[in-house]
């Protein structure tokens, strides 16, 4: 399977403990963006990387998230001192960036449950 | 970037042809427009992507005005597998801003 892996894809946390996200992009694919979705909602921006540089990071962002893209290759997504309202879907998409977006494909999602 | 507008939700039958209108009134020159389609419990799915005027697909159309202030997506014979949220996005062809997602249109197909 060549798509976008994401891993775990479900994890039960306690408030306060910390969680790490593993996704895996298309292997040429220099762009990766991280979303959290809500249900009922539309995907929400979180940040994105361009090969190992991150480019953005939503401002809506707690300082408790933190992503980082070491090697331009796999990406990790940490949250810090988790908290009921970080339950949520997280999903991971990556594209081939050219000069302009073309198609963004997205991995199942790790779904977080804080309890 | 340039604000997306859609309607909430739409209700189609079984193999009417199925119009979905976005509006981006602040479209810039260089933007494009993108449409995604989602299931639950799985991640957004690329549909159909265009500049200006029609593209067509094996899945979808998309009619872009000239003044690109809006734009639609047409599913000629939808299916009950059709139903799915379904996003508009406005990107900029420099690059330089992430792909973002309003809050989509929900359609249900019923039989």
């Amino acid at each position: 399977d060549t798509g976008v892996s994401q891993d775990p894809r479900h994890k039960i946390t306690k408030r306060g403990q910390n969680v790490t996200f593993r996704c895996d992009p298309i292997s040429e694919h220099n762009r990766l963006y991280w979303y959290r979705q809500t249900l009922g909602q539309g995907p929400e921006f979180l940040t994105y990387f361009q090969n190992e540089a991150q480019l953005e990071k939503s401002r809506l962002l707690s300082d408790r998230f933190s992503a980082e893209r070491p090697k331009g290759s796999f990406s990790t997504l940490e949250i810090q001192r988790t908290e009921q309202g970080d339950s949520a879907m997280y999903l991971c998409a990556s594209s081939l960036f050219r000069g302009a977006d073309t198609e963004a494909f997205f991995g199942q999602g790790t779904r977080l449950t804080v309890v | 970037l340039a604000k997306t507008t859609q309607p909430i939700s739409m209700d189609s039958y079984e193999g009417q042809e199925v119009n979905i209108t976005c509006s981006h009134n602040n479209i810039a020159t260089n933007d494009y427009i993108t449409w995604y389609q989602q299931f639950p419990s799985q991640g957004p799915r690329f549909i159909i992507q265009g500049y200006k005027t029609k593209v067509t697909n094996e899945v979808a159309s998309l009619f872009i005005p000239a003044d690109r202030k809006s734009s639609t997506l047409s599913l000629p014979r939808v299916s009950l597998s059709d139903t799915a949220v379904y996003y508009c996005l406005v990107g900029s062809s420099s690059g330089n801003t992430p792909l973002v997602f309003g809050k989509g249109t929900r359609l249900s197909v019923i039989a």
